[in-house]
């Protein structure tokens, strides 16, 4: 139990094109979903935390309008890269918490979507 | 801030070795901590877990205790098997409410048989 998905895995777009990543908790609701930034050999860093039907919450020096952060219900949740350049090549990891979970600091991760930017 | 450091990999080692990865934080509060592993083409999963000063996390084979004097959270194992082989993040969250993870820059295990 308690699977997340992403998709795609993995993506390449051009430069100044928006592409959007999605993530499900396939076997739970999840009121909380987390987007996380892993550069090669660096740890993952957090970017936002989204709540189901409210806004999104992000980490300082992360761009809001740059990455939007969409929880619509409470299985998926989407991260669109807009006007995306070459720096913002990475690979980006959603999490969840499940619903009823959220004072156990539990989260389950998606796979990871790897975006090259060209 | 909070931060986790943890030894830089890739340890290989053979299989039936023993395994320490060592990591320390730096809080400022009593965190809870975390070992979450990643094998290849999977999503992480949590490891073990410790929620204050002196607790021990295990699962399957590995532990580690939660050292507040020396600030440390090291994982071990007495005897590795090549399907352990993947990354290990060592992480922590602070008890505030909050479910923010820090993690470390993670360790690459390699075992050979």
């Amino acid at each position: 139990g308690a699977v997340v998905s992403q998709h795609p895995s993995w993506v390449i777009c051009k430069s100044g094109t928006s592409v959007k990543i999605e993530c499900r908790s396939l076997d739970f609701q999840a009121t909380t979903m987390f987007w996380y930034r892993q550069f090669p050999k660096q740890s993952l860093m957090l970017m936002a935390t989204s709540n189901e039907g409210s806004k999104a919450t992000y980490e300082q020096g992360v761009e809001k309008d740059k990455f939007l952060i969409n929880h619509a219900s409470l299985t998926l949740s989407t991260l669109t890269v807009t006007s995306a350049h070459p720096e913002d090549s990475s690979f980006y990891i959603c999490s969840a918490t499940p619903r009823g979970r959220e004072n156990s600091y539990e989260q389950y991760f998606g796979p990871g979507t790897r975006l090259t930017v060209t | 801030g909070d931060s986790v450091t943890q030894m830089e990999g890739p340890v290989t080692l053979s299989e039936e070795a023993f395994l320490t990865i060592n990591c320390t934080y730096t809080a400022t509060g009593y965190p809870s901590l975390f070992w979450y592993v990643q094998y290849p083409g999977e999503g992480l999963q949590l490891l073990l877990k410790a929620t204050k000063a002196d607790d021990k996390g295990s699962n399957k084979g590995f532990e580690a205790t939660y050292r507040k004097e020396t600030t440390s959270f090291h994982l071990e194992k007495g005897s590795v098997q090549v399907s352990d082989s993947a990354v290990y993040f060592c992480a922590l969250v602070m008890n505030t409410g909050f479910q923010k993870l820090v993690f470390g820059t993670g360790t690459r295990l390699l075992v050979s048989p």
